[in-house]
This record gives C-alpha cells, structure tokens and sequence, in this order.
C-alpha cells in the first residue's frame, strides 16, 4: 500500500482558482470512484470536504469541485479566499478493506 | 454535535503495547452504519489508515500491522480501543480516530476526526 502522490505546496491569490492533484494507481484511484479530499487547518481536527470523487458535504462551499480521470483525482478550489489556507489530504479505497491517503498539499492563499 | 476525542500515552518505550481509546458522543456505534477507524501520520508523512470497527463488530485491519493490531468497541461507553503491539520508534505519530457514517457518505469516507493525540516511541 504506497501512499498517494500529492504536491507538498500550491498557491494562488485570493479570487483565483487552484487545482491540487492526487495521483494513485489503478489498485485505488483508477479502481474505484471512493475518492475524498479533507482540509486540515493547524492544531485542527481533518474535514471531511469531498467524497466519492466529487460529492459534496451538507455545508462545503460550492467553490470545492472534486473530478478524477484515470489514476489521477483532483481539487479544485475557484475563487480562493483567506480561509481556504489549509492542508489538504486526499484518500481512496485501495481494495480489500484498506484505505490509502496522500501525502498532504499545504495550501497557500497569497 | 458529533464529537470524537483521542487519548492514551504520549510515550512508550520500545517492544511495548499502545493502547489508545477514541471516546466519541452524537452518535451511537450500535446504529447501523456507523463505523470507527484509527489513522495515523508520523511525522513529515502520510496519513495511514490502520484499522476500522463497524457497528455490526466487523474489523478490518491494514495489511502490513494486521498482526499487531486489535480493535474494539464498548457500546455502553461510547468508546473504541485500539491496542498495537510491539511498538517500534517508526510508530511515533500522530494517531487520529474517524468516523465513517454509511448512510450519508458511504463506508470510504471519513467524516468527523478528532484531534489526534501524538504518540512517540523512544527508550
């Protein structure tokens, strides 16, 4: 069970949008469509922001959109405000009752 | 609300046994769909699922620790216990519990998490 391959950083100026790549293999990402993405602020519990690749949460700003093709998801946050600067992890379903997560993306609001 | 809180040792030594428990309230582990895992990230690292008890008292275990790794569950006390063995220092991290709530967000993702509670593992 390797890890999923995210980007250590990403950034963009408040309004603008930016997109954070999640990339597995066809054992997890490319398997299955149980793709999710959480956001972590500091000393902060994880959040649950998408699920089953692009499924929102009750109360998720519509400014997170999840979309996976092939074995690479992705997260996409348009119009970029102060609080969306946070880490961001994203997990899949890898198959025989295992689960795997990326390494993390810190997420820059500039 | 729903609430989950982490707690156990901040340090144990080399070959012992961790045990952490994950007490929990809004929510009943007796409900059907309901679901707990424990996950953990050394530092630097990714996140690493490690295990998962279902509300029907399946388990599930990641491969690579599965033996050294049991969870369960005390209903009555809104608690799920996770006890590793043999722990080593490359166990030092941050162990988190979540929940998994099927019915709104099906059994892959995890919805409340709580803090964490920061474990190392030296002598």
């Amino acid at each position: 069970q390797s890890a999923l391959t995210q980007p250590p950083s990403a950034s963009g100026s408040p309004g603008q949008s930016v997109t954070i790549s999640c990339t597995g293999t066809r054992s997890d990402v490319g398997g299955y469509n149980y793709v999710s993405w959480y956001q972590q602020h500091p000393g902060k519990a994880p959040k649950l922001m998408i699920y089953e690749v692009y499924k929102r949460p009750s109360g998720v700003p519509d400014r997170f959109y999840g979309s996976k093709s092939g074995n690479t998801a992705s997260l996409t946050v348009s119009g970029l405000q102060a609080e969306d600067e946070a880490d961001y992890y994203c997990s899949s379903y890898a198959g025989s009752n295992n689960w795997v997560f990326g390494g993390g993306t810190k997420l820059a609001v500039l | 609300q729903v609430t989950l809180r982490e707690s156990g040792p901040a340090l144990v030594k080399p070959t012992q046994t961790l045990t952490l428990t994950c007490t929990f309230s809004g929510f009943s582990l007796s409900t059907s769909g309901m679901c707990v895992s424990w996950i953990r990230q050394p530092p630097g690292k990714a996140l690493e699922w490690l295990a998962r008890i279902d509300w029907d008292d399946d388990k599930y275990y990641r491969t690579s620790l599965k033996t050294r790794l049991i969870i369960s569950k005390d209903t009555s006390k809104n608690q799920v216990v996770l006890t590793m063995t043999n722990m080593d220092p490359v166990d030092t991290a941050t162990y988190y519990c979540a929940r998994i709530n099927r019915e709104d967000y099906g059994v892959h993702a995890f919805d409340i998490w709580g803090q964490g509670t920061v474990v190392t593992v030296s002598s």
